[in-house]
């Protein structure tokens, strides 16, 4: 079974331009969740999607960012007008529901840097 | 979702057992203990998770008090491939998500 596949791996953008983050879940996990992990800190919940629905987005800054997870195809993390400060990990995870006693597996992670 | 207290940092021998704790005193009935590990530049490994038993599997075991209120993650033989900082995270139904504090920094020592 594939893992939680999360592209590109490394992303460079200048300030102002736009990032797109990728992510498509485990095999039959419909819950998706995406964090991010500024410099030397931990991991920030960002938000949490089900197929076509956001269903918590009180992590994600109220400018700029929006999530999406359509129908069809992965879910995506739009960073708009970046500058340095986005510069960090996003990691996605999945679920397969969310119950409380079942995992949710994380990626490898999307590691963006704004010059 | 209940708060957890974990160590900053602990040191451990190589192939000796490492013993990681974590407080939760404010859990409540339905909330599983989760935890991960975050080896650096990579992301969370989810390691092993119980509700009330002592749980093992074939990277760690998880030692759950009676009450409740704390556990211990046990990992047998330690290797240096086991440095990294792990979480540990409790989790019920009403949020959904999993809020990672700032977990346990654990360096195994040749």
């Amino acid at each position: 079974n594939a893992g939680v596949m999360q592209n590109p791996r490394h992303l460079v953008r200048r300030r102002g331009q736009e990032a797109r983050l990728r992510c498509s879940p485990m095999k039959g996990h419909s819950h998706v969740y995406w964090y991010r992990q500024l410099p030397e800190e931990g991991l920030k919940f960002m938000v949490y999607l089900q197929k076509e629905n956001i269903i918590d987005e009180s992590g994600m800054p109220k400018e700029r960012f929006s999530a999406e997870f359509p129908k069809e195809g992965p879910s995506i993390l739009r960073i708009q007008q970046v500058v340095r400060g986005d510069s960090a990990a996003y990691f996605c995870a999945s679920s397969p529901t969310a119950n409380s006693g079942n995992t949710i597996y994380f990626g490898e992670g999307s590691w963006l840097t704004v010059v | 979702d209940a708060k957890t207290t974990q160590p900053t940092s602990m040191d451990c021998a190589e192939g000796r057992a490492a013993n990681l704790p974590c407080n939760h005193s404010t859990i409540s009935g339905n909330e599983y203990v989760y935890w991960y590990r975050q080896i650096h530049s990579q992301g969370p490994q989810y390691i092993i998770h119980g509700l009330k038993n002592n749980e093992t599997n074939e990277m760690a075991s998880l030692i759950i008090t009676e009450d409740r209120k704390s556990s211990t993650l046990i990992l047998p033989h330690a290797t240096l491939r086991d440095t990294a900082v792990y979480y540990c995270i409790v989790r019920g139904n009403t949020g959904n998500q999993f809020y990672f504090g700032t977990g346990t920094s654990l360096t195994v020592i040749p």
